[in-house]
């Protein structure tokens, strides 16, 4: 049961523009969200978090949205670079659950001059 | 560099062979985390390590399947009589208690079973 939802497998954007990625998730018990980046031949790396008692947090060029009541959450990339072309998963947890990460499928960005 | 290393990176084996991998956590973190990766898909958890107790497993790891970590320190995660339907990038991460959604995964080996 997939309970993290990306539903778009690619992305392309220009250089300088917004990128925009979209999660779903279906457990209302969820309290913990990430986004991790990826490239080819490498481990995931943590970009960034946000908790379910906000409904935003930026770092630099990353903003994350949590919208709870629709289940929803999004990555923002502002302005997009070459370096950000990658393999993006959204990731969820419980509270209770001592770390243990749901992952969505991944987004694969691919940013173009 | 102190980041998380797993060996071997690549792994070929014939089906019914047993495997094992091996992870080295960052020094300070003593939480660690197994998941397994196919193509087209996110990490799946597989199993957590606060020190050396096993504290969690995923229903995806099978009798076949055991996880150690026997001082804390680095882990093993051995796969006896391997399957096809075991090939799949093993990574590993790890995290501070204070940070446990923080995971810093490493490099991951990749099994291929034949």
């Amino acid at each position: 049961d997939q309970q993290v939802k990306q539903n778009s497998p690619s992305l392309s954007v220009q250089e300088g523009r917004i990128s925009i990625l979209n999660c779903d998730y279906t457990n209302s018990m969820f309290d913990y969200f990430l986004w991790y980046k990826k490239y080819p031949a490498e481990g995931p790396t943590f970009l960034i978090s946000i908790s379910s008692i906000k409904d935003k947090n930026e770092d630099g060029r990353f903003t994350v949205f949590l919208n709870k009541s629709a289940k929803h959450l999004s990555l923002h990339i502002v302005p997009s670079q070459p370096g950000d072309s990658a393999v993006y998963f959204c990731a969820a947890s419980k509270g209770d659950s001592w770390g243990k990460l749901q992952f969505g499928a991944g987004t694969q960005v691919v940013v173009t001059p | 560099d102190t980041g998380v290393s797993q060996d071997p990176r690549h792994k070929i084996t014939k089906r019914g062979q047993n495997v094992t991998f091996r992870c080295d956590p960052i020094s300070e973190h003593n939480r660690l985390y197994w998941y397994r990766q196919t193509l087209g898909q996110g990490p799946e958890f597989l199993t957590y390590f606060q020190n050396e107790a096993q504290l969690e497993k995923s229903r995806l790891l099978s009798d076949r399947f055991s996880a150690e970590r026997p001082k804390g320190s680095f882990s093993t995660l051995e796969i006896q009589r391997t399957e096809q339907g075991d090939s799949a990038m093993y990574l590993c991460a790890s995290s501070l208690d204070s940070r446990p959604y923080e995971q810093y995964f490493g490099p991951g080996t990749r099994l291929t079973v034949t």
